[in-house]
Protein backbone atom coordinates (compact mmCIF):
# COMPACT_ATOMS: atom_id res chain seq x y z
CA UNK A 1 0.00 0.00 0.00
CA UNK A 2 1.75 3.02 -0.91
CA UNK A 3 1.95 5.92 1.12
CA UNK A 4 1.76 9.37 0.24
CA UNK A 5 3.69 10.41 -2.44
CA UNK A 6 4.93 13.82 -3.39
CA UNK A 7 6.43 14.94 -6.49
CA UNK A 8 8.77 16.40 -7.13
CA UNK A 9 11.47 16.03 -4.43
CA UNK A 10 13.36 18.81 -4.92
CA UNK A 11 12.79 22.13 -7.63
CA UNK A 12 14.67 25.50 -7.84
CA UNK A 13 12.77 28.13 -9.79
CA UNK A 14 13.69 32.21 -9.95
CA UNK A 15 11.89 34.59 -8.65
CA UNK A 16 8.67 35.45 -9.94
CA UNK A 17 7.99 32.57 -11.68
CA UNK A 18 5.66 29.93 -11.06
CA UNK A 19 5.53 26.15 -9.69
CA UNK A 20 2.92 23.31 -8.61
CA UNK A 21 3.75 20.81 -6.61
CA UNK A 22 1.54 17.48 -6.67
CA UNK A 23 0.29 14.98 -3.85
CA UNK A 24 -1.12 11.39 -3.97
CA UNK A 25 -2.49 10.51 -0.46
CA UNK A 26 -2.38 7.69 1.01
CA UNK A 27 -5.01 5.07 0.01
CA UNK A 28 -8.39 5.37 1.32
CA UNK A 29 -7.78 8.68 1.94
CA UNK A 30 -9.79 11.34 0.71
CA UNK A 31 -8.68 14.64 2.42
CA UNK A 32 -5.40 16.36 1.54
CA UNK A 33 -3.83 19.56 3.60
CA UNK A 34 -0.26 21.13 3.15
CA UNK A 35 2.13 22.38 4.79
CA UNK A 36 4.80 24.55 4.35
CA UNK A 37 8.33 23.95 7.18
CA UNK A 38 10.97 26.38 6.75
CA UNK A 39 14.57 25.60 8.18
CA UNK A 40 14.39 25.38 11.67
CA UNK A 41 10.76 25.65 11.88
CA UNK A 42 7.75 23.75 12.61
CA UNK A 43 5.11 23.37 9.40
CA UNK A 44 2.80 26.19 8.86
CA UNK A 45 -0.91 25.30 7.67
CA UNK A 46 -1.41 26.27 4.00
CA UNK A 47 -5.16 24.91 2.93
CA UNK A 48 -6.88 21.89 3.04
CA UNK A 49 -9.04 20.60 0.52
CA UNK A 50 -11.45 17.71 0.58
CA UNK A 51 -14.21 16.95 -1.85
CA UNK A 52 -12.17 18.90 -4.53
CA UNK A 53 -13.40 22.20 -1.97
CA UNK A 54 -10.84 24.23 -0.39
CA UNK A 55 -12.12 23.55 3.41
CA UNK A 56 -9.60 25.98 5.44
CA UNK A 57 -6.96 28.16 4.69
CA UNK A 58 -3.99 29.34 6.96
CA UNK A 59 -2.31 32.92 6.65
CA UNK A 60 -1.07 32.59 3.04
CA UNK A 61 -1.54 34.92 0.19
CA UNK A 62 -3.52 34.66 -2.83
CA UNK A 63 0.08 33.82 -4.59
CA UNK A 64 -0.71 30.31 -2.81
CA UNK A 65 -3.47 28.08 -4.85
CA UNK A 66 -4.62 24.36 -4.69
CA UNK A 67 -6.90 21.77 -6.35
CA UNK A 68 -7.63 18.71 -5.59
CA UNK A 69 -8.97 15.87 -8.34
CA UNK A 70 -11.93 13.32 -8.63
CA UNK A 71 -9.21 10.78 -7.31
CA UNK A 72 -8.29 12.88 -4.17
CA UNK A 73 -4.79 13.79 -5.39
CA UNK A 74 -4.15 17.07 -5.40
CA UNK A 75 -1.77 20.06 -6.42
CA UNK A 76 -0.19 23.22 -4.86
CA UNK A 77 0.46 26.52 -6.79
CA UNK A 78 2.59 29.28 -5.49
CA UNK A 79 2.98 31.88 -8.29
CA UNK A 80 5.61 35.00 -8.65
CA UNK A 81 8.09 32.96 -6.19
CA UNK A 82 9.87 34.91 -3.75
CA UNK A 83 12.78 33.99 -2.44
CA UNK A 84 11.33 33.26 1.30
CA UNK A 85 9.02 31.12 -0.34
CA UNK A 86 11.92 28.84 -0.14
CA UNK A 87 11.09 25.66 1.99
CA UNK A 88 10.01 22.46 2.46
CA UNK A 89 6.30 21.72 1.30
CA UNK A 90 4.53 19.08 2.89
CA UNK A 91 1.36 17.17 1.87
CA UNK A 92 -0.51 15.16 4.64
CA UNK A 93 -3.67 12.62 3.89
CA UNK A 94 -6.49 11.60 6.30
CA UNK A 95 -9.57 10.28 6.00
CA UNK A 96 -12.84 12.23 7.35
CA UNK A 97 -14.63 9.16 8.12
CA UNK A 98 -11.71 8.06 10.23
CA UNK A 99 -13.67 10.70 12.77
CA UNK A 100 -12.19 13.85 15.19
CA UNK A 101 -8.56 13.12 15.91
CA UNK A 102 -7.21 11.26 13.34
CA UNK A 103 -3.54 11.07 12.65
CA UNK A 104 -1.78 12.73 9.92
CA UNK A 105 -0.05 10.68 7.21
CA UNK A 106 2.91 12.80 5.67
CA UNK A 107 4.67 12.49 2.15
CA UNK A 108 8.39 13.04 2.17
CA UNK A 109 7.78 16.86 1.13
CA UNK A 110 9.00 18.75 -2.02
CA UNK A 111 12.50 20.90 -1.18
CA UNK A 112 11.56 23.95 -3.29
CA UNK A 113 14.44 26.59 -3.17
CA UNK A 114 13.69 30.04 -5.23
CA UNK A 115 17.16 31.79 -6.34
CA UNK B 1 -2.48 34.44 19.44
CA UNK B 2 -1.86 30.77 19.62
CA UNK B 3 1.40 29.36 20.56
CA UNK B 4 3.32 26.52 21.52
CA UNK B 5 6.70 25.51 22.89
CA UNK B 6 8.95 22.90 23.08
CA UNK B 7 12.25 22.80 24.46
CA UNK B 8 13.98 25.42 22.65
CA UNK B 9 17.89 23.57 23.01
CA UNK B 10 19.00 20.34 22.02
CA UNK B 11 18.53 17.05 23.98
CA UNK B 12 21.62 15.21 24.79
CA UNK B 13 21.11 12.07 26.50
CA UNK B 14 22.78 8.75 26.62
CA UNK B 15 21.99 5.67 25.15
CA UNK B 16 19.62 3.73 27.41
CA UNK B 17 18.51 6.74 29.33
CA UNK B 18 14.99 8.54 29.42
CA UNK B 19 14.15 11.30 27.28
CA UNK B 20 11.37 13.95 28.28
CA UNK B 21 10.47 16.39 25.87
CA UNK B 22 8.22 19.11 26.87
CA UNK B 23 5.47 21.21 24.94
CA UNK B 24 3.32 23.91 26.11
CA UNK B 25 1.08 26.39 24.48
CA UNK B 26 -0.88 28.92 25.44
CA UNK B 27 -4.24 30.47 24.12
CA UNK B 28 -5.73 27.61 22.92
CA UNK B 29 -7.92 24.53 24.00
CA UNK B 30 -7.12 21.65 22.16
CA UNK B 31 -9.22 18.99 21.93
CA UNK B 32 -6.01 16.48 20.57
CA UNK B 33 -2.26 16.78 21.45
CA UNK B 34 0.17 14.25 18.74
CA UNK B 35 3.37 13.83 18.49
CA UNK B 36 5.47 13.17 15.36
CA UNK B 37 9.36 12.21 15.07
CA UNK B 38 11.02 13.96 11.68
CA UNK B 39 14.02 12.78 10.64
CA UNK B 40 16.26 15.79 8.25
CA UNK B 41 14.95 16.43 4.92
CA UNK B 42 11.77 13.97 5.89
CA UNK B 43 8.20 14.46 6.26
CA UNK B 44 6.87 14.15 9.70
CA UNK B 45 6.02 10.46 11.07
CA UNK B 46 2.84 9.94 13.75
CA UNK B 47 3.62 8.38 16.72
CA UNK B 48 0.77 8.83 19.08
CA UNK B 49 -1.97 11.17 19.64
CA UNK B 50 -3.79 11.85 23.35
CA UNK B 51 -7.25 13.64 23.89
CA UNK B 52 -8.18 16.14 25.83
CA UNK B 53 -9.69 13.55 28.40
CA UNK B 54 -6.90 11.61 28.71
CA UNK B 55 -3.85 12.19 30.59
CA UNK B 56 -1.53 9.48 29.58
CA UNK B 57 -0.91 7.07 26.18
CA UNK B 58 1.45 4.52 25.79
CA UNK B 59 3.35 2.89 23.13
CA UNK B 60 5.99 0.42 23.52
CA UNK B 61 8.62 2.56 24.73
CA UNK B 62 6.92 6.24 24.32
CA UNK B 63 4.75 8.06 26.99
CA UNK B 64 2.64 11.14 26.96
CA UNK B 65 0.83 13.16 29.19
CA UNK B 66 -1.27 15.98 28.74
CA UNK B 67 -2.18 18.33 31.30
CA UNK B 68 -4.80 21.05 30.05
CA UNK B 69 -4.47 22.51 33.49
CA UNK B 70 -1.15 23.41 33.07
CA UNK B 71 -1.51 23.48 29.45
CA UNK B 72 1.32 21.21 29.31
CA UNK B 73 2.47 17.66 27.36
CA UNK B 74 4.84 15.58 27.83
CA UNK B 75 6.80 12.94 25.66
CA UNK B 76 8.77 10.05 27.20
CA UNK B 77 11.16 7.84 25.26
CA UNK B 78 12.35 5.46 28.01
CA UNK B 79 15.27 3.08 27.07
CA UNK B 80 16.18 5.15 25.13
CA UNK B 81 18.71 4.20 21.26
CA UNK B 82 20.66 6.11 18.71
CA UNK B 83 18.14 5.48 16.37
CA UNK B 84 15.72 7.17 18.25
CA UNK B 85 17.82 10.72 17.50
CA UNK B 86 15.75 12.55 15.00
CA UNK B 87 13.20 16.09 15.86
CA UNK B 88 10.53 15.57 17.57
CA UNK B 89 7.36 17.60 17.20
CA UNK B 90 4.18 18.04 18.74
CA UNK B 91 0.69 19.25 16.75
CA UNK B 92 -2.46 20.74 18.29
CA UNK B 93 -5.87 20.21 16.77
CA UNK B 94 -9.48 21.20 18.07
CA UNK B 95 -12.62 19.21 17.24
CA UNK B 96 -13.63 21.23 14.79
CA UNK B 97 -10.72 21.62 12.64
CA UNK B 98 -8.98 18.46 14.05
CA UNK B 99 -6.83 18.13 10.08
CA UNK B 100 -5.94 21.76 10.61
CA UNK B 101 -2.83 20.82 13.05
CA UNK B 102 -0.70 24.10 14.55
CA UNK B 103 2.79 22.83 15.49
CA UNK B 104 5.67 23.66 17.73
CA UNK B 105 9.16 24.15 16.20
CA UNK B 106 10.38 20.50 17.70
CA UNK B 107 12.61 19.35 19.63
CA UNK B 108 15.95 18.12 18.70
CA UNK B 109 17.43 15.25 20.50
CA UNK B 110 20.15 13.08 20.15
CA UNK B 111 21.04 9.76 21.55
CA UNK B 112 24.49 8.84 22.29
CA UNK B 113 26.10 5.49 22.19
Amino acid sequence: DAGVTQSPTHLIKTRGQQVTLRCSPKSGHDTVSWYQQALGQGPQFIFQYYEEEERQRGNFPDRFSGHQFPNYSSELNVNALLLGDSALYLCASSFVAGGAGTEAFFGQGTRLTVV
Amino acid sequence: SQKIEQNSEALNIQEGKTATLTCNYTNYSPAYLQWYRQDPGRGPVFLLLIRENEKEKRKERLKVTFDTTLKQSLFHITASQPADSATYLCALSNAGNNRKLIWGLGTSLAVNP
